[in-house]
């Protein structure tokens, strides 16, 4: 029940277009699900983050959207930029109960230009 | 402000060995986590501290120790490494917990 499933584990996108990484939870308690960057030799830097209580946030051309009945949520990247090429991890906690954040098992994206 | 600083960045031990790691948080940041990250089993949660105390606990076993000193400075410890314990360990700090958490660049640690 503590697992988050995400999905793809590698993405290739075009330069310009729209890149999709999704997510799936089972534990209702979970209340933040943020969004992370990470570039290789580097630690993961929190990209943007959505609490169950809106269905979509969006920053810069980032976009969570978040499903609270299907228990999913997604990242969105609009006109994906080479410079976007990392891996992507989607986390979940219960921002009342345990001070951890359980991380999906990340997305390789790449954007060929 | 200076981001979450992490030493040594990269070390090699043998198997039987221990080693400690230390993680200075971002200026005024109270909760301090550690996490391990592999390529087999993605990032796990180790443990978290909060002005001195843990709170919270991650599935591994007691060779894996840290604690969190006044000025909220951390360390971790491994005892008695093993060959799988070589990963990526990253240090994150907050204000209070889980949201807005900034990682620090990790400490690789190589166990041959």
């Amino acid at each position: 029940q503590q697992q988050v499933k995400q999905s793809p584990q590698s993405l290739i996108v075009q330069k310009g277009g729209i890149s999709i990484i999704n997510c799936a939870y089972e534990n209702t308690a979970f209340d933040y699900f943020p969004w992370y960057q990470q570039f290789p030799g580097k630690g993961p830097a929190l990209l943007i983050a959505i609490r169950p209580d809106v269905s979509e946030k969006k920053e810069g051309r980032f976009t969570i959207s978040f499903n609270k009945s299907a228990k999913q949520f997604s990242l969105h990247i609009m006109d994906s930029q080479p410079g976007d090429s990392a891996t992507y991890f989607c986390a979940a906690s219960s921002v009342q109960g345990a001070q951890k954040l359980v991380f999906g098992q990340g997305t390789r994206l790449t954007i060929n230009p | 402000k200076a981001g979450v600083t992490q030493t040594p960045r990269y070390l090699i031990k043998t198997r039987g060995q221990q080693v400690t790691l230390s993680c200075s948080p971002i200026s005024g940041h109270r909760s301090v986590s550690w996490y391990q990250q592999t390529p087999g089993q993605g990032l796990q949660f180790l443990f978290e501290y909060f002005s001195e105390t843990q709170r919270n606990k991650g599935n591994f076993p007691g060779r894996f120790s840290g604690r969190q000193f006044s000025n909220s400075r951390s360390e971790m410890n491994v005892s008695t490494l093993e060959l799988g314990d070589s990963a990526l360990y990253l240090c994150a700090s907050s204000h209070q917990g889980v949201e807005t958490q900034y990682f620090g660049p990790g400490t690789r640690l190589l166990v041959l």
